[in-house]
């Protein structure tokens, strides 16, 4: 069963709008939250990450918000650029309960210019 | 610099045949883990690592099997027992410090194509 769940396969944005990812997920003992990007062939990148201790994480253009009591996170990107068109990865962990690490199956972004 | 290399970056085997996957890390972390990636189902875990001769099955580890014998490798072999073989498989690892919340790295992955 999915534990964490990207429910819009794909996004598209006008360049300079805001790009709003969204996922869900059902394990409430998750505390520890990332975003990855992802080009075809090759690894994912880490973004920004949060701590359940928070509801928001800025690093730049990236914000990440945290609802707990709704399961949900979204990331932000503002203004959205043609070089993030890529596939952007939720990822859940449960720091005390052995650190694996659990994904959505990821949102395509396309900016357009 | 450092990072973690995967190799090779493209591999096709005959079905039948054991297949081993490279993965190296020189960021001195603890843990290591491997993903596999298939269309749609976003990256699932085989097996991770969190220190030396010592390693737990992840969601999906039935027909794969993995060795931790050094800090820097974690190389993962496909079964002839693992049904579907095919895949995009990504090698990850991460610090033990933060108290657990640090993120994975990853490399650039290996694509299995078994016929």
């Amino acid at each position: 069963d999915q534990q964490v769940k990207q429910n819009s396969p794909s996004l598209s944005v006008q360049e300079g709008r805001i790009s709003i990812l969204n996922c869900d997920y059902t394990n409430s003992m998750f505390d520890y939250f990332l975003w990855y990007k992802k080009y075809p062939a090759e690894g994912p990148t880490f973004l920004i990450s949060i701590s359940s201790i928070k509801d928001k994480n800025e690093d730049g253009r990236f914000t990440v918000f945290l609802n707990k009591s709704a399961k949900h996170l979204s990331l932000h990107i503002v203004p959205s650029q043609p070089g993030d068109s890529a596939v952007y990865f939720c990822a859940a962990s449960e720091v005390r309960g052995g650190n694996q690490f659990y994904f959505g199956t990821g949102t395509s972004l396309t900016v357009i210019p | 610099d450092g990072g973690i290399t995967q190799s090779p970056k493209y591999l096709f085997r005959k079905e039948g045949q054991n297949v081993t996957l490279s993965c190296e890390q020189n960021l001195n972390h603890d843990a290591m883990y491997w993903y596999r990636q298939d269309p749609g189902q976003g990256l699932r875990l085989i097996y991770y690592s969190q220190i030396v001769n010592d390693f737990q099955k992840g969601d999906i580890a039935e027909g794969y099997s993995v060795s931790r014998e050094k800090k820097e490798s974690f190389p993962l072999t496909v079964t002839s027992a693992q049904k579907n073989p095919t895949a995009f498989y990504l090698c990850a690892s991460r610090t033990s410090f933060a108290g657990g919340r640090s993120p994975l790295h990853f490399g650039n992955g290996t694509r299995l194509t078994v016929t």
